[in-house]
């Protein structure tokens, strides 16, 4: 069974800190993954997406890692906000349609001035 | 660009009723729109998938005579909630694909709370 899992599902940091979000998948075959955030009560906005041939993908003070033999993606924040609290989700698309997203539960990340 | 949104932004009914949420692509033609629900501290679930023009493809344990969706354009489709009951109070969140985009990359719209009383 194709299965997203994020850890941990909540963190907490004070302001300026670097930090790290984990994402592990059990099929190794992706298409692509792709991280978002999601605040509360709101939709869903696209960080980053690598595809199967990249290893990484920067963004700002983002940057996402993928390994795809150890099936696993990590999600680097440098100096960290206040305003970087949220729901940071990873999904995931397998197959070579790539039209199917598989999300995991997401971390809960709060930064605390 | 890439813009995709959803009417209502909540919604509130009694029960027995039904509601219709509607997801639109704002700036590009979305040939698959995809409707998930999520419920508190939950991530998102995919329900069905439907593509303009055709039946929508439910995933398993979704209801097709509950849930019905509707892609009759490019740019709208459109999810009624039949009969509603408490336990259909969620966050009801859409996303659209663009034809011209090869990364298959999806835009997902702001979501809908619904709470069914």
């Amino acid at each position: 069974k194709q299965e997203v899992t994020q850890i941990p599902a909540a963190l907490s940091v004070p302001e300026g800190e670097n930090l790290v979000l984990n994402c592990s998948f059990t099929d190794s075959a992706i298409y692509n993954l792709q991280w978002f955030r999601q605040d509360p009560g709101k939709g869903l906005t696209s960080l980053l997406l690598i595809q199967s041939s990249q290893r990484e993908q920067t963004s700002g003070r983002l940057n996402a890692s993928l390994d795809k033999s150890s099936g696993r993606s990590t999600l680097y924040i440098a100096a960290s906000q206040p305003g970087d609290s949220a729901t940071y989700l990873c999904a995931v698309r397998w197959g070579t349609s790539g039209s199917r997203l598989t999300f995991g539960e997401g971390t809960q990340l709060t930064v605390n001035p | 660009g890439a813009v995709v949104s959803q009417h209502p932004s909540w919604v509130i009914c009694k029960s027995g009723t039904s509601v219709k949420i509607e997801c639109r692509s704002l700036d590009f033609q979305a040939t698959t729109m995809f409707w998930y629900r999520q419920f508190p501290k939950q991530s998102l679930m995919l329900m069905a998938t439907s593509n303009e023009g055709s039946k929508a493809t439910y995933e398993q344990g979704v209801e097709k005579d509950k849930f019905l969706i509707n892609h009759a354009s490019l740019t709208l489709s459109t999810l009624t909630v039949t009969s509603a009951h408490p336990e259909d109070s969620s966050f009801y969140i859409c996303s659209a694909r663009d034809l011209r985009d090869n990364s298959y990359e999806q835009y997902f719209g702001p979501g809908t709370r619904l709470t069914v009383t």
